[in-house]
């Protein structure tokens, strides 16, 4: 099946720093991408899906300026988590939407100190 | 608005036996695609079965077969022989068309004991 590869699989960061987090689909296009939030033994919360050339559109709830989402290409999404904070401490998961499917990442393991 | 709903947060099963884990939706769409997700330790998602709405026939892949009624919103998800593999947190989700988000329920957590 398509592979997604999310980098880093887990990322420490002070207080007040960005983070970014990366999404790639290995092969295949993906003109849409998303990104989710997950909560210690919860579901997936969407955040945001990101589109190839134009704007994200985030969820009711999800501040755009600190979660920062850019699509450059067919192939890599990135989200930039903005001046972090204990809070944001969280896994992050992306997926690519494939011709019949979503394919997802590893996720990302983010931990604000 | 689309909803899953997973009515069992937890389920236990042992190994070689069959489990059934529940899943209703609610879409006033026609067109709509559902699907079983398992998410291990690892917490890669892994797809393990997807149903077309348009389908009457059941999906079924090896072990995993589910159950889809369509007029009442149910997609239960069978797993037949357990193995100790299959320990994980299920996700049920629904997706309108092909293109837009999925929609999560909130997992059942499945324990396979020897």
């Amino acid at each position: 099946g398509a592979v997604v590869s999310q980098h880093p699989s887990r990322v420490i960061c002070k207080s007040g720093t960005s983070v970014k987090i990366e999404c790639r689909s290995l092969d295949f296009q993906a003109t849409t991408m998303f990104w989710y939030r997950q909560f210690p033994k919860q579901s997936l919360m969407l955040m945001a899906t990101s589109n190839e050339g134009s704007k994200a559109t985030y969820e009711q709830g999800v501040e755009k300026d600190k979660f920062l989402i850019n699509h450059a290409s067919l192939t890599l999404s990135t989200l930039t988590v903005t001046s972090a904070h204990p809070e944001d401490s969280s896994f992050y998961i992306c997926s690519a939407r494939g011709t019949t499917e979503a394919f997802f990442g590893q996720g990302t393991r983010l931990t604000v100190v | 608005a689309q909803t899953v709903t997973q009515s069992q947060p937890e389920m236990s099963v042992q190994e070689a036996e069959t489990v059934t884990l529940s899943c209703t939706y609610d879409t006033s769409e026609s067109d709509y695609y559902l699907f079983w997700y398992k998410q291990p330790p690892s917490r890669q998602m892994i797809l393990v079965i997807r149903q077309e709405a348009y389908k009457q026939q059941n999906a079924t892949e090896n072990r995993f077969s589910v159950n889809f009624q369509k007029a009442a919103k149910s997609f239960s998800l069978k797993i037949s022989d357990s193995q100790l593999g299959d320990a994980a947190m299920y996700f049920c989700a629904q997706q309108t068309g092909t293109a837009s988000k999925l929609t999560f329920g909130t997992g059942t957590r499945l324990q396979v004991t020897l």
